[in-house]
């Protein structure tokens, strides 16, 4: 059945290394967004995609993260150099229109930076 | 700006028990409201969603919400508890118009259902 799938599912890695996630939208889907969860800050937008094309990344740290759809098939979130405080489960979800609330959620990426 | 309070961080009950989730939203233009459900190791899914029509909103799994404008609150209930409902809830509003994009969410309630 048709999902957001993820990749990887888990990452560890050292304070310093660049650190690349990955989502596939469900196909047909031409929006994309990219949500942040902590405990201390609970689920933030960082980024949000229309037509491939990055409409809103005013959520994302500009100096360490990028976010990227190199086609309608991918979309990438790249954080560098990585900081123990980007530690974080990392959502993308995806969906058919500008209506966040009717998007389909991936199962995420828990990155810990140590 | 909008925001969403979710009072309690973590609700206990038993099985077969009334489930109440509370939350109270801010916003400065008519808000749409929604509950989310997270399962562990899982994303986010729509329970249900409030966008200004009826005020008693139905969703899955035997869910309803009321919006309560006096009250600013939108709190979830399920008359009966299920081990299965053991999960992470959350509470979101959006502005319903050119944002729509934008949700903001509350910290979040676990739920836990005791057999």
């Amino acid at each position: 059945d048709a999902r957001v799938t993820q990749t990887p599912r888990h990452k560890v890695t050292e304070m310093g290394q660049e650190v690349t996630m990955r989502c596939q939208p469900i196909l047909g889907h031409n929006t994309v967004f990219w949500y942040r969860q902590t405990m201390m800050q609970g689920l933030e937008l960082l980024a949000y995609f229309r037509n491939r094309a990055p409409l809103d990344d005013s959520g994302m740290p500009k100096d360490r993260f990028s976010a990227e759809m190199p086609d309608a098939t991918l979309a990438t979130l790249k954080i560098q150099p990585s900081e123990p405080r980007d530690s974080a489960v990392y959502f993308c979800a995806s969906g058919l229109s500008d209506r966040a609330s009717e998007a389909f959620f991936g199962q995420g990426t828990r990155l810990t930076v140590v | 700006a909008q925001s969403v309070t979710q009072l309690g961080s973590h609700v206990s009950v038993s099985e077969g028990a009334l489930v109440l989730l509370r939350c109270n939203y801010s916003s400065s233009v008519p808000p749409y409201l929604f509950w989310y459900v997270q399962y562990p190791n899982q994303g986010l899914q729509l329970l249900l969603k409030y966008t200004s029509a009826a005020t008693l909103v139905k969703g899955i799994n035997g869910f309803e919400a009321e919006f309560k404008k006096s009250e600013t609150s939108f709190h979830l209930t399920k008359p009966s508890a299920h081990m299965s409902d053991a999960a992470e809830y959350f509470c979101a509003v959006s502005d319903g118009g050119g944002s729509n994009y934008k949700l903001t969410f509350g910290k979040g309630t676990l739920l836990t259902v005791n057999p």
